[in-house]
């Protein structure tokens, strides 16, 4: 069965450090991983994705997530954090075994980035 | 670009009142459609999803309901409302992709007092 595994409900940082925010996952086939960045009170903002190709992916903001498959992780990092880096991250994933389309989402991971 | 709408932005309702939340999509054709409910500000349950007009499946069974009367509209639904339906509502669409992410909108807080 798919699943996504965020271990840490929350993540404390100090701004400048760099920072790292865990995901883990289980599929079927291959996978496609998503990382979400959500502001409080507002909706999920897409950050990056793996699909294919280089293990190392670029996203929106400085953010970048490494792919490693034999440990099935997809682990979501920034070299230098900022204050306005706190939010709540959620990690999500698709396998291309079966007919399901639908996201399986982790739990998510509270950042808080400390002045 | 696309764009995607979703209203009102807080609701408060009375218990067993009806419900209902209107999501539409600009600038794209054929989305899916997606409901999903995010409690006490975590975990993110899907509610509904649906390929096209018309068609809906339900992910969980509920006292909400989930219709898609145009291609870009989709609408989430009650006849009567619990207190166990407040949350934080968001809608959402991605192309019919494995690929493609998804793109959510602004979300609902609802609370039923």
């Amino acid at each position: 069965a798919q699943s996504v595994a965020q271990p840490e409900d929350q993540v404390n940082v100090a701004e400048g450090n760099p920072l790292t925010v865990k995901c883990t996952y289980s599929v079927s086939g291959n996978p496609y991983l998503f990382w979400y960045v959500q502001y409080p009170n507002r909706g999920l903002q897409f950050l990056l994705k793996y699909i294919t190709g280089d293990n190392l992916v670029k996203g929106s903001y400085g953010f970048e997530a490494e792919f490693n498959k034999s440990q099935t992780s997809f682990h979501l990092k920034k070299p230098s954090a900022l204050v306005s880096d706190s939010a709540l991250y959620f990690c999500a994933v698709r396998d291309d075994a079966g007919n399901n389309r639908k996201l399986i989402w982790g739990l998510g991971t509270s950042l808080a980035v400390n002045p | 670009s696309q764009t995607i709408h979703q209203w009102p932005a807080t609701l408060v309702q009375p218990v067993g009142s009806p419900l209902s939340l209107e999501c539409t999509v600009e600038g794209t054709s054929n989305p899916n459609l997606y409901w999903y409910r995010q409690a006490a500000g975590r975990g993110l349950q899907l509610l509904f999803y649906s390929v096209g007009i018309g068609q809906i499946s339900s992910e969980v069974p509920q006292n909400l309901s989930a219709s898609r009367p145009q291609d870009r509209q989709f609408i989430l639904s009650s006849k009567k409302l619990l207190l166990s339906d407040s949350g934080f509502y968001l809608c959402a669409w991605s192309k019919d992709r494995l690929y493609t992410e998804a793109f959510f909108g602004q979300g609902t807080r609802l609370t039923v007092v």
